[in-house]
């Protein structure tokens, strides 16, 4: 069975702030996707990242940054220089077999950015 | 262009009634999925559906759940016998074929009274 762990249920920083949001992820499956979304407070959510499970290589993309670890079965979501519109619940997410198809989602991590 | 849509955007229901929900997922994308997001269970997969293929139903939570996906784009979501528990945000994804990232709709916030 798949799981995802995100520990960190609340975190506070003040804008300019880095801040890493931690994910673990549990799974049999040598062929599996990792994702990550964005939930604002409007509720929709919104897609950030696909890693597949064979690409280890850090992605950076503007402020954002992730760090994909095998060996510790880590997936996690670095912001750097934070905002305040960057306050928002981030989930974590695992599709296994390869196909990407049902999503198992982490609990959220609910983040604040105080001006 | 535009994306996930769905209806109603918020639905009051008594204990006991049946409620349809629908999507409209983006043009072109053959893959389909439902999700639920309540307090307690956070996001929950229910239903899955690709191309014409038979549909994934192993998420959804009781036989009082069904889905319809017709013409391979709108897909209804019905819950007979609504209860209580059945009060959250139910959410609608879809992409462009099994494997790609899923683009997900505003939500239909679901209320049993």
């Amino acid at each position: 069975a798949q799981k995802v762990t995100q520990a960190q249920t609340e975190i506070s920083v003040v804008e300019k702030e880095d801040v890493t949001l931690d994910c673990v992820y549990e799974t049999r499956d040598t062929t599996y996707y990792l994702f990550w979304y964005k939930q604002p407070p409007s509720g929709e959510l919104v897609f950030l990242i696909r890693r597949n499970s064979f690409d280890e290589q850090n992605e950076i993309s503007g402020r954002y940054s992730w760090n994909f670890q095998k060996s510790t079965s880590s997936f996690n979501f670095t912001i750097t220089a934070s905002q305040v519109v960057d306050s928002a619940v981030y989930f974590c997410a695992l599709s296994e077999d390869g196909s990407a198809r049902q999503l198992t989602f982490g609990s959220g991590t609910q983040l604040t950015v105080l001006p | 262009g535009a994306g996930v849509s769905q209806s109603p955007s918020n639905k009051v229901t008594e204990k006991g009634k049946d409620v349809e929900l629908r999507c409209d997922p983006i043009s072109g994308h053959t893959a389909l999925y439902w999700y639920r997001q309540s307090l307690g269970q956070g996001l929950e997969f229910l239903i899955y559906f690709q191309g014409n293929s038979a549909p994934d139903k192993s998420g959804l939570p009781s036989d009082r759940f069904s889905a319809e996906r017709t013409g391979g784009s709108v897909s209804t979501l019905t819950i007979q016998r609504t209860q209580q528990e059945d009060s959250a945000v139910y959410l609608c994804a879809s992409s462009y074929y099994s494997g790609n990232e899923q683009y997900f709709g505003p939500g239909t916030r679901l209320t049993v009274t």
